[in-house]
C-alpha cells in the first residue's frame, strides 16, 4: 500500500533552517510528484511547493522563492523539503502529498505530518 | 495568489443533503478541471474525496459529489452522517504548475 512516513517534530529557533523529509514507499517514486502543504495552527492548508520525483524539476509558491528548497532522492524514495531563514509565521505542521505529475489525482496520499515551530 | 473562497461554516441535520461552495477566479477554478476535495479530521492530515471536480477515488461514499461551474465548484454530501463532521478543503490548479487551497470549511451535524 502507498504510504509516507515524515521525519519528527523540529524545534527551531528564528533565522534558522529546518529539513523535513517524507520517505515513500507501495508505488513507483520516480513515476509521480511530491508537493509540500502546511497548516498553521488552526489555518487553512497553504501549498507551498512541489517537485516531479521523476526529473527533479520543482516549483514553489512565489513567497517562498529564495527560502525553500525540494529535492529527492529516488534511491531512497525520499523527499526532502529544506526551509531557511524562519520567523514564527512559519510554525506549523507540514505535510508531504503524493500527486500525478499533471496533478490530475489531487493529493491521494499525505504523510502524518511533521510539526515545526519556531521559537526563541 | 489569493486562497479559494469557502463558507467558514455549513451546518445540517442527520440524513440531509448540504452543498459547501468555493469561488475562484478566471485564473484558476474557471480555467481547469483539476479541482480537487479534502476532509479533514482533528489532528489529521486531510483525505481526498473528489478529484477532477467530480471523480472519486476507490473507497470513497457515493454520498460525496463533486461539481463547478464558472468560477465556483462544490462538494455535496448527501445522507449527512455524524461521521461527516470535519473541516472540507478544495484545491484548484491555478496555472504555471501551482496550487492554491481554500480558507476550509466547518461542517457541523445537528
Amino acid at each position: 500500500q502507498v504510504q509516507f512516513v515524515q521525519s519528527g517534530a523540529e524545534v527551531k529557533k528564528p533565522g534558522a533552517s529546518v529539513r523535513v523529509s517524507c520517505k515513500a514507499s507501495g508505488y513507483t517514486f520516480s513515476h509521480y510528484a511530491v508537493h509540500w502543504v502546511r497548516q498553521a495552527p488552526g489555518q487553512r492548508l497553504e501549498w507551498m511547493g512541489w517537485i516531479n520525483a521523476g526529473n527533479g524539476h520543482t516549483t514553489f509558491l512565489h513567497k517562498f522563492q529564495g527560502r525553500i528548497t525540494i529535492t529527492r532522492d529516488t534511491s531512497a524514495t525520499t523527499a526532502y523539503m529544506d526551509l531557511s531563514s524562519l520567523t514564527s509565521e512559519d510554525t506549523a505542521v507540514y505535510y508531504c502529498a503524493r500527486a500525478s505529475i499533471v496533478g490530475t489525482t489531487g493529493f491521494d496520499y499525505w504523510g502524518q505530518g511533521t510539526l515545526v515551530t519556531v521559537s526563541s | 495568489q489569493s486562497a479559494l473562497t469557502q463558507p467558514a461554516s455549513v451546518s445540517g441535520s442527520r440524513g440531509q443533503s448540504i452543498t459547501i461552495s468555493c469561488a475562484g477566479t478566471s485564473s484558476d477554478v474557471a480555467n481547469y478541471d483539476l479541482v480537487s476535495w479534502y476532509r479533514q479530521y482533528p489532528g489529521e492530515a486531510p483525505k481526498l474525496l473528489i478529484y477532477e471536480v467530480n471523480e472519486r477515488p476507490s473507497g470513497i461514499s457515493t454520498r460525496f459529489s463533486g461539481s463547478k461551474s464558472g468560477n465556483s465548484a462544490s462538494l455535496t454530501i448527501s445522507g449527512l452522517q455524524a461521521e461527516d463532521e470535519a473541516l472540507y478543503y478544495c484545491c484548484s490548479y491555478s496555472g504555471g504548475s501551482s496550487w492554491v487551497f481554500g480558507g476550509g470549511t466547518k461542517v457541523t451535524v445537528v
